[in-house]
C-alpha cells in the first residue's frame, strides 16, 4: 500500500541554518506530492506541492522536489527563522477518486535566536 | 470566499458517550474528508463525502459515521466513545473528490478529550 516516511525529529536549529527534512514514498501509480506545516495548537496549512516528477513546489523560501527515482520529496530552506518552527508533515495523494492525503508521522522543527 | 471552519474548537466526554462535530467546507467546495489527530502523530484518513455520498473510507469502525448536506457542511459523528478516540479531528474541504489538487483545505479543528 501507498505510505510515507519522514526523518525523524525532533530537528533543532539556530537562525538562518540550513534546514532538511527527509521524506520518501512508497505509492502505486503517480501520486502527488504535499508538505504540510502545523503551528502549535492550529490544523494544518499547506506549504507546497508537486504534482509529478522532477516537478519543484516552492514556497516562503521552503522548497522540494519531486524525485521519482528515489522516491523522495526532501524538505529544504537556505536559512530558518524562528518563527519556522513548527511540525512539518509530507503526504501523498494518489489521485484516484474517494481515496485521501496519506501523511507521514511530522517532523518538529524547533528553531532558537 | 470563507475558509473551512470546524465547531466545536474544544470537547470533553466520557467513555460510551456519542458526539457529533461539525465543519463547514469552503465556499464552492463539493468534498468534505475527515481526519484524526492523535498526539504525535500524522493524521489518519476516516472518510471523504463528496455530493451527500460517502465516497472512500479509512480503517476506522462503524461507530464513526458521517453526513454531508445540500449546502455540504458535514458532520462526523462517533458512538460509543473510547479513550483511543481522544483526538484532534480535522476536516477538509476540496473542489472535486478526484483531483490531484484534492489536498484541499483543512480546518482548525477540533481536540477531543475522552475521560
Amino acid at each position: 500500500g501507498n505510505s510515507v516516511t519522514q526523518m525523524e525529529g525532533p530537528v533543532t536549529l539556530s537562525e538562518e541554518a540550513f534546514l532538511t527534512i527527509n521524506c520518501t514514498y512508497t505509492a502505486t501509480g503517480y501520486p502527488s506530492l504535499f508538505w504540510y506545516v502545523q503551528y502549535p495548537g492550529e490544523g494544518l496549512q499547506l506549504l507546497l506541492k508537486a504534482t509529478k516528477a522532477d516537478d519543484k513546489g516552492s514556497n516562503k523560501g521552503f522548497e522540494a522536489t519531486y524525485r521519482k527515482e528515489t522516491t523522495s520529496f526532501h524538505l529544504e530552506k537556505g536559512s530558518v527563522q524562528v518563527s519556522d518552527s513548527a511540525v512539518y508533515f509530507c503526504a501523498l495523494f494518489s489521485g484516484q477518486a474517494g481515496t485521501a492525503l496519506i501523511f507521514g508521522k511530522g517532523t518538529t522543527l524547533s528553531v532558537s535566536s | 470566499e470563507t475558509g473551512v471552519t470546524q465547531s466545536p474548537t474544544h470537547l470533553i466526554k466520557t467513555r460510551g458517550q456519542q458526539v457529533t462535530l461539525r465543519c463547514s467546507s469552503q465556499s464552492g467546495h463539493n468534498t468534505v474528508s475527515w481526519y484524526q489527530q492523535a498526539l504525535g502523530q500524522g493524521p489518519q484518513f476516516i472518510f471523504q463525502y463528496y455530493r451527500e455520498e460517502e465516497n472512500g473510507r479509512g480503517n476506522f469502525p462503524p461507530r464513526f459515521s458521517g453526513l454531508q448536506f445540500p449546502n455540504y457542511s458535514s458532520e462526523l459523528n462517533v458512538n460509543a466513545l473510547e479513550l483511543d478516540d481522544s483526538a484532534l479531528y480535522l476536516c477538509a474541504s476540496s473542489l472535486f473528490a478526484g483531483a490531484s489538487g484534492g489536498a484541499g483545505y483543512f480546518g482548525p479543528g477540533t481536540r477531543l478529550t475522552v475521560l
